[in-house]
């Protein structure tokens, strides 16, 4: 079946770029996405791209889609202490039309000063 | 405000009891979504309802139950027969065409 596979720790000094990675294994996903989830909080939707774009910019954040690969990516740039949280990799299911997602385990992003 | 409530915050459960989440949506969507978030892992999708008065289960739906008889509310039972209930549970929304939105989450406990 599907899977979304991440790595669960990641850390970086203040002022550092971040890179979070995420393999994923449906190659007929449509969409990939990427959430920030702070302690106790739902999950933000900060980013997604669409399977046919390589490559997608958004202020501080890059995702880079490698699309042969199933891997994707998640750049953040001059990293900040408000940045820590539990980032979250998704794929839409990309046989159906239901909108359902499947989530990587979440990489905690630990940013010290 | 348009946005996804999840109420209440905190919830505790005795054995052998019923308890309901709420999730409300004043987006206009039409797709919800409960998911069950454990230390550790991802979300794992308990029921999901494309539309009013239809819903269908998603991974792990054994000991839930959901109704949909409004386009805004989709609560979710946590019945007695879920025997591991303790989770943090959140609920999502999503447009045509569109990304899943998220509500703030109950944490369930047990008493």
């Amino acid at each position: 079946g599907e899977d979304v596979e991440q790595s669960l720790f990641l850390s970086v000094r203040e002022g550092d770029s971040s890179v979070i990675n995420c393999t994923y294994t449906d190659s007929s996903s449509t969409y990939l996405y990427w959430y920030k989830q702070e302690p106790g909080a739902g999950l933000q939707l900060l980013t997604y791209i669409f399977s046919n774009m390589d490559m997608k910019q958004d202020q501080r954040l890059t995702v880079l889609l490698n699309k042969k690969d199933k891997h994707l990516s998640l750049r953040i740039a001059d990293t900040q202490t408000g940045d820590s949280a539990i980032y979250f990799c998704a794929e839409s299911h990309g046989s159906s039309n239901t909108g359902k997602l499947i989530f990587g385990q979440g990489t905690t992003l630990q940013v010290k000063p | 405000d348009g946005g996804i409530t999840q109420s209440p915050k905190y919830l505790f459960r005795k054995e052998g009891q019923n308890v309901t989440l709420s999730c409300e949506q004043n987006l206009n969507h039409d797709a919800m979504y409960w998911y069950r978030q454990d230390p550790g892992q991802g979300l794992r999708l308990i029921y999901y309802s494309q539309i009013v008065n239809d819903f269908q289960k998603g991974d792990i739906a054994e000991g839930y139950s959901v109704s949909r008889e409004k386009k805004e509310s989709f609560p979710l039972t946590v019945t007695s027969a879920q025997k591991n209930p303790t989770a943090f549970y959140l609920c999502a929304s999503r447009g045509e065409g569109q990304p899943q939105h998220f509500g703030d989450g109950t944490r369930l406990s047990i008493l």
